[in-house]
């Protein structure tokens, strides 16, 4: 089935230290976004890819970075994690912007 | 500018019954609306949308949204609520601005199923 894989499911890592969340994808979709979704909280895109065309949103901290080295594939970077990061990433793919379909989502756990 | 208000925080309801989640939009025009569902720990999966075309949309799982551009609501229903049915609802617009189409997300409705 073609779908949105996220690895790993849940990552730990310690405050300060980089981390790397991974996503990908087998339903060829053009543009790829990176949500942070906060317990209880509506996610919130922290920025997106529209082909190679990176789309910063304009409150998303300086801290997350991404790259998309192919069509599948898509990464969210965060240099230097706080305690406030923790919080379930999600990603999503759509054609042209269209319906998003989602990943199951990675929880980031902050020590 | 578009945004949207589910109009619930939290709605419970015995198994069984009907379930009504409420949601009104605001859009400077014709918007297309989507009802996402999110069970614990697990990603977004799309119930139903709204692109223009007929009013009454039927989704997944027996769940059904009616759009009233006169009252701007795109209310979530379902005759007939099931234990599995328990989870976060968010009710989202698209904005699209050129080639920049992103969502606008309500806060979520948590839905409790009682037995």
């Amino acid at each position: 089935d073609a779908m949105v894989i996220q690895n790993p499911r849940y990552q730990v890592t310690q405050f300060g230290k980089p981390v790397t969340l991974s996503c990908s994808q087998t339903l060829n979709h053009n543009v790829m976004y990176w949500y942070q979704q906060k317990s209880s909280q509506a996610p919130k895109l922290l920025f997106h890819y529209y082909d190679k065309d990176f789309n910063n949103e304009a409150d998303t901290p300086d801290n997350f970075q991404s790259r998309r080295p192919n069509t599948s594939f898509c990464f969210l970077d965060i240099r230097s994690p706080g305690l406030g990061d923790a919080a379930m990433y999600l990603c999503a793919t759509s054609r042209d912007g269209g319906n998003q379909y989602f990943g199951p989502g990675t929880r980031l756990l902050v020590l | 500018a578009q945004s949207v208000t589910q109009l619930d925080s939290h709605v419970s309801v015995s198994e069984g019954t009907p379930v009504l989640l409420r949601c009104n939009y605001s859009s400077s025009y014709s918007p297309s609306l989507f009802w996402y569902v999110q069970h614990p720990n697990k990603g977004l999966q799309l119930l139903l949308k709204y692109t223009s075309a007929a009013t009454l949309v039927k989704g997944i799982n027996g769940f059904e949204a009616e759009f009233k551009k006169s009252e701007t609501s795109f209310h979530l229903t379902k005759p007939s609520a099931h234990m599995s049915d328990a989870a976060e609802y968010f009710c989202v617009v698209r904005l699209v601005a050129g080639n920049n189409r992103k969502l606008i997300w309500g806060l979520g409705t948590s839905l409790a199923v009682n037995p």
